[in-house]
C-alpha cells in the first residue's frame, strides 16, 4: 500500500541534544512538507520541498533543519535552538506543490523534549 | 497574508443530531478551501475540497460543506453525527504560493 511513514511514533530528547524525525513517502510525489501542530494552534509549516535537493522555509523554521537528497524522503532535524520543540509534528506530501493537488499526511511523530 | 478562522473551539453533539463547524478565510481573491479531519494522536484525512464551480461540495463519510464567498466562509456540515465522527476538524486554505495555511481546529465531542 502507498502512503507515508514516520517514525517514530514517540520520541523523548534531552534538553540541547538535535534529534531527526524520518518521513518516507512512497507514493512518488514531488512534494513533501513538514507541519508542527501545538494544542489550540492547528498546524503551522516548517518546510516544504517541492523537488529533491530543493526546500524552503515555512512560517517557523527557526531552529529546525531539512534535508531532501532522495524523492522519497525529507528528514526534519529538530536542534537545540529549537527554544520549544515539544509537539507533534506531521509529514506531509503531494503530487506537486500546487494547491489542486491534495497533501497526504503521515501518522505523525510526537517529541517531548526534556 | 492569508488567515483562517474557526471560531468554535469545541463543540458537543448528541448523536444523530446535525453538525455545522464553521470556517472563515481572509484572502482577496477565491482560495481553495479544505476540510481535514483527525482522530487522537494520528495524521490528517481529507474530508472535501472546493476548488471552483458548485458552491456546495460532497466529501466523505456522509460530510459537505458549502462555499459563500459574501461572508468568507466554507462551513462543514453533517445532517446526522455518528459515535465515530469524533475528533479535531480542520478548515485549512491555499492560495497557490506555498503550502496550506490552517484553522486553529474544532474538537467534535458526540454525547450518546
Amino acid at each position: 500500500d502507498g502512503g507515508i511513514t514516520q517514525s517514530p511514533k514517540y520520541l523523548f530528547r534531552k534538553e540541547g541534544q538535535n534529534v531527526t524525525l524520518s518521513c518516507e513517502q512512497n507514493l512518488n510525489h514531488d512534494a513533501m512538507y513538514w507541519y508542527r501542530q501545538d494544542p489550540g494552534q492547528g498546524l503551522r509549516l516548517i518546510y516544504y520541498s517541492q523537488i529533491v535537493n530543493d526546500f524552503q522555509k515555512g512560517d517557523i523554521a527557526e531552529g529546525y533543519s531539512v534535508s531532501r537528497e532522495k524523492k522519497e524522503s525529507f528528514p526534519l532535524t529538530v536542534t537545540s535552538a529549537q527554544k520549544n520543540p515539544t509537539a507533534f509534528y506531521l509529514c506531509a506530501s503531494s503530487a506537486d506543490r500546487g494547491p489542486s493537488y491534495e497533501q497526504y499526511f503521515g501518522p505523525g511523530t510526537r517529541l517531548t523534549v526534556t | 497574508a492569508q488567515s483562517v478562522t474557526q471560531p468554535d473551539i469545541h463543540i458537543t453533539v448528541s448523536e444523530g443530531a446535525s453538525l455545522e463547524l464553521r470556517c472563515n478565510y481572509s484572502y482577496g481573491a477565491t482560495p481553495y478551501l479544505f476540510w481535514y479531519v483527525q482522530s487522537p494522536g494520528q495524521g490528517l484525512q481529507l474530508l472535501l475540497k472546493y476548488f471552483s464551480g458548485d458552491t456546495l461540495v460532497q466529501g466523505i463519510k456522509g460530510f459537505e460543506a458549502e462555499f459563500k464567498r459574501s461572508q468568507s466562509s466554507f462551513n462543514l456540515r453533517k445532517p446526522s453525527v455518528h459515535w465515530s465522527d469524533a475528533a479535531e476538524y480542520f478548515c485549512a486554505v491555499h492560495t497557490g504560493r506555498r503550502a496550506l495555511t490552517f484553522g486553529s481546529g474544532t474538537r467534535l465531542q458526540v454525547q450518546p
